[in-house]
């Protein structure tokens, strides 16, 4: 199976910082990364597929990069509704495996 | 619009049995790929199950192989998981999923139910 490591595990920032997530597989997955978000007792939800490609809806300060084993997702100009935990998720091969989860906080 | 509802979960005893199911409305279901994903309380997500859109092939996580078999009624528009031989490891919300590419096993997960939660305790 591929794993999927992502970091840091949480984070604490401002409104309006920019904020950095990255996730590493331990082999080469292409660009079939994907990125999530999970509200407290909400389901997930994509905002990033095949590493780079916003979901339709979604707004324009996500956006994510990397491609092979190195990727990373990024908030730009954090708002008070992104307060989320965000995972990483690998569609490359299966079966699809999630990072660990990255827990957003307001400083 | 596209919809999940997943039904079925519950409080079972550690060894009991449980059929979970997840009803999709707003979708050609029969052309796509289904998944199941859980959350363990506090925990991130894991990868249960998928299946092929014509349910032909189906995938299972090593924790639960043997236990647990996703199956499919495409007339129907459902998706399911047999679960059995349950423990309390397997407490968890458990999300369907549905594959965002159609007639392909590997994809993003583009819809989620809201999800049931099992909970396996004596």
């Amino acid at each position: 199976d591929i794993q999927m490591t992502q970091s840091p595990s949480s984070l604490s920032a401002s409104i309006g910082d920019r904020v950095t997530i990255t996730c590493q597989a331990n082999q080469d997955i292409s660009h079939h990364l994907n990125w999530y978000q999970q509200k407290t007792g909400k389901a997930p939800k994509v905002l990033i597929y095949d590493a780079s490609n916003l979901e339709p809806g979604v707004p324009s300060r996500f956006s994510g990069g990397g491609s092979g084993t190195d990727f990373s997702f990024t908030i730009n100009n954090l708002q008070p509704e992104d307060i989320a935990t965000y995972y990483c998720q690998q569609s490359d091969d299966l079966p699809p495996t999630f990072g660990g989860g990255t827990k957003v906080e307001i400083k | 619009q596209v919809q999940l509802v997943e039904s079925g979960g519950g409080v079972v005893q550690p060894g009991g049995s449980r059929r979970l199911s997840c009803s999709a409305s707003g979708v050609s279901f029969s052309t796509y790929g289904m998944h199941w994903v859980r959350q363990a309380p506090g925990k991130g997500l894991e990868w249960v199950a998928s299946i092929r859109y014509d349910g032909s092939s189906k995938y299972s996580a090593d924790s639960v192989k043997g236990r647990f078999t996703i199956s499919r009624d495409n007339s129907n528009n459902t998706l399911h998981l047999q679960m059995n031989s349950l423990r309390p490891e397997d407490t968890a919300v458990y999300y369907c999923a549905k594959g965002h590419r159609p007639y392909y096993d590997r994809s993003y997960f583009d819809y989620w139910g809201q999800g049931t939660l099992v909970t396996v305790s004596s």
